[in-house]
């Protein structure tokens, strides 16, 4: 079974819609992420929590949001969706070494918004 | 207006050849610097990580190189096989301002290896 799971893993929808991407993991980690992936643009932070009763804006958090539900689940959600947030969407989680970093990532939410 | 994605570099390699992927870095104060490998449908998994205290680091295959004079990174992949084949993607993370710690991840360089 994957340390990192997101549900759904491809979903289509219309402008305008509520959409609701799940992450749950096994890994233990008090930090979560969600990331977006666009063709040729990297991977650009949306929000992050370092522990349950945090939760903090990353890079592009406009026209997100996100709920930390438990320390092994972490939602983001699109309150009314538009084409330009048509992407690939990610979880990761960290252990939080305040000198590494490494981030285990999920296998990935495709989503389109028509 | 829409936005438009850019085309990813690329590099196409002979299996077996080695393959060398560089990656710029934006800021001198970044501290930790991390590779990622990302196949077609999953998600990146960590290749290896150095410290911004070592020039080189060596793994299994592949090895590493920092220059923090030209904040220059580079993943050098040894007899380079069918499975490397993926998207690369370098990350620096470093505790200055606006960055708060986090991963800062660079556009990704396509590998494509030919039998």
């Amino acid at each position: 079974d994957a340390d990192v799971t997101q549900t759904p893993r491809n979903r289509i929808t219309k402008t305008g819609k509520r959409i609701m991407l799940e992450c749950s993991q096994t890994k233990g980690h008090d930090r979560m992420y969600w990331y977006r992936q666009d063709p040729g643009l990297g991977l650009r932070l949306i929000y992050y929590s370092f522990d349950v009763k945090d939760i903090n804006k990353g890079e592009i958090s406009d026209g997100y949001s996100v709920s930390r539900q438990a320390q092994a689940k972490f939602s983001l959600s699109l309150e009314s969706a538009i084409p330009n947030q048509t992407a690939l969407y990610f979880c990761a989680t960290s252990g939080g070494s305040a000198i590494t970093g490494e981030l285990f990532f999920g296998e990935g939410s495709r989503l389109t918004v028509l | 207006g829409e936005s438009v994605g850019l085309h990813l570099p690329t590099l196409s390699v002979q299996e077996g050849d080695n393959s060398i992927i560089n990656c710029a870095y934006s800021n001198s104060a970044s501290d930790y610097f991390i590779w990622y490998k990302q196949e077609s449908g999953k998600g990146p998994q960590f290749i290896i990580d150095i410290r911004s205290n070592m020039d080189k680091r060596q793994g299994q295959r592949v090895t590493v190189l920092l220059n923090k004079t030209v904040k220059h990174l580079s993943l050098q992949i040894a007899a380079t096989q069918p499975g490397d084949s993926a998207v690369y993607f370098c990350a620096e993370k470093g505790n200055y301002g606006g960055s708060q710690g986090n991963l800062i991840f660079g556009k990704g360089t396509k590998l494509s290896v030919k039998p």
